[in-house]
């Protein structure tokens, strides 16, 4: 199974409120998991990649932060939501090839 | 770095038309291209990929074609159906062990029945 949970699935959150949203992928161990962001009407901008437990690689300056606590486990992060943080947030793995499966997402909207 | 960007960003066509979406790429290094298609609400779902070494692959009623002389890649769909309708992404993974693909910013493509 390649199966990515993520919740929750929706959540409205007041600027400068904290932030947790967390992945959870089935399937090989070890793998390669992503924290991407969709604005509306917009690309994919990848925030953090992950090869293991503990490994983050963050991809643009932010207020987020991404932690890896267990293998499977993937969970972004922010201590003071601002209004530019809403949107869509993906949580990815690498497959055995290259490409990803992605999870349902979580739709994130800042007041 | 790597920048992949789409010529349009609506593709409007009529069910059972055939459908082309075009991207191109920057980086002559990319390895490895891949199309996603996103309906509205979800996450992106793998539709079909092309080695740098290949210039056309078909699958399903899908057919990716791709030119590295000009760095440009399309998706062809056959006889669109209503069902097709989202938006659709390309990616383009260079060399190396981090994977990390460059996105595109998509293309809508509706389908009017």
């Amino acid at each position: 199974s390649q199966t990515i949970h993520q919740w929750p699935a929706t959540l409205v959150q007041p600027v400068g409120s904290p932030l947790s949203l967390e992945c959870t992928v089935e399937g090989t161990s070890n793998p390669n998991l992503y924290w991407y962001r969709q604005a509306a009407g917009r690309g994919l901008q990848l925030l953090f990649y992950s090869v293991g437990i503990g490994q983050i690689s963050s991809e643009v300056p932010q207020n987020l932060s991404a932690s890896r606590p267990q293998d499977r486990q993937f969970i972004l992060s922010s201590k003071k939501l601002l209004l530019s943080d809403s949107g869509f947030y993906l949580c990815a793995r690498k497959s055995a090839g290259y490409e990803q499966y992605f999870g349902p997402g979580t739709r994130l909207t800042v007041t | 770095g790597e920048s992949v960007g789409l010529h349009l960003p609506t593709l409007s066509v009529q069910e059972g038309d055939n459908s082309i979406i075009n991207c191109a790429y920057s980086n002559s290094a990319s390895d490895y291209f891949i199309w996603y298609k996103q309906e509205s609400g979800k996450g992106p779902q793998f539709i079909i990929d092309i080695r740098s070494n290949m210039d056309k692959r078909q699958g399903q009623r899908v057919t990716v074609l791709l030119n590295k002389t000009v760095k440009h890649l399309s998706l062809q769909i056959a006889a669109t159906q209503p069902g097709d309708s989202a938006v659709y992404f390309c990616a383009a993974v260079g060399e190396g062990g981090s994977y990390i693909p460059t996105f595109g910013r998509g293309t809508s493509l509706i389908v009017h029945p």
